[in-house]
């Protein structure tokens, strides 16, 4: 069956290092993947997108891997901070609509 | 202009009543989506629309949930009596793009969601 998944264990990271989140998935080709982050109370927002021809993608602090061999995602934040810490979702596109993970929360201390 | 907006924020009913939920996606948005999202876990896809039709129905968890959206911008999803374990956040998202064109990215913008709470 076709299944994405992501630690369902809170990342608890001290601030300055960096946090990798990771993304499995299964029975998709996915064409590109997505990263969304979601503070509580709030709907998703959209950070990052790599494609599946693409190796890794950089934006500021954040960096995404992804392998399609591997059928894995990385999603890095560099010199984290506290106001890093949220809840990150991968995202793919399966036939014609988006498939979320879980999400993998992430707690920054100062 | 302004993001997507849902109404109500939150909404306490009793067990056996309807409900509407309502999403003003973000102008110009032809493709509108609802989730569901329980408590610690994804967001749960529901259904998907192009314009005003919907093209995949196929995540709404029962008949007692329906969904239409007029004028390709509002849309109301509605659930019939109610019942406990429809307790969740239930999300709209609009893009300007959907349907898996083929090359073609879609970012979605979410709205921040109606809590729903059935005693």
């Amino acid at each position: 069956s076709q299944k994405i998944e992501q630690n369902s264990e809170a990342l608890n990271i001290q601030e300055g290092k960096t946090a990798t989140l990771t993304c499995n998935y299964t029975n998709y080709s996915p064409a590109y993947l997505q990263w969304y982050r979601q503070d509580p109370g709030r709907g998703p927002v959209f950070l990052l997108l790599i494609r599946e021809n693409e190796k890794e993608k950089r934006k500021e602090r954040l960096k995404v891997t992804f392998d399609t061999t591997l059928k894995q995602s990385l999603f890095h934040i560099t010199a984290s901070q506290p106001a890093d810490s949220a809840t990150y979702l991968c995202a793919l596109r399966g036939g014609f609509k988006t498939i979320f993970g879980a999400g993998t929360r992430l707690f920054v201390k100062a | 202009g302004a993001g997507v907006s849902q109404s109500p924020s939150n909404k306490v009913t009793e067990k056996g009543k309807d409900v509407e939920l309502r999403c003003d996606p973000i102008s110009g948005h032809t493709a509108l989506y609802w989730y569901r999202q329980s408590l610690g876990q994804g967001l749960e896809f529901l259904i998907y629309f192009q314009g005003n039709s919907a093209p995949d129905k196929s995540g709404l968890p029962s008949d007692r949930f329906s969904a239409e959206r007029t004028g390709g911008s509002v849309s109301t999803l509605t659930i019939q009596r109610t019942q406990q374990e429809d307790s969740a956040v239930y999300l709209c998202a609009s893009s300007s793009l959907g349907g898996g064109l083929a090359g073609v990215t879609e970012t979605q913008y979410f709205g921040p969601g109606t809590r729903l709470l059935v005693l």
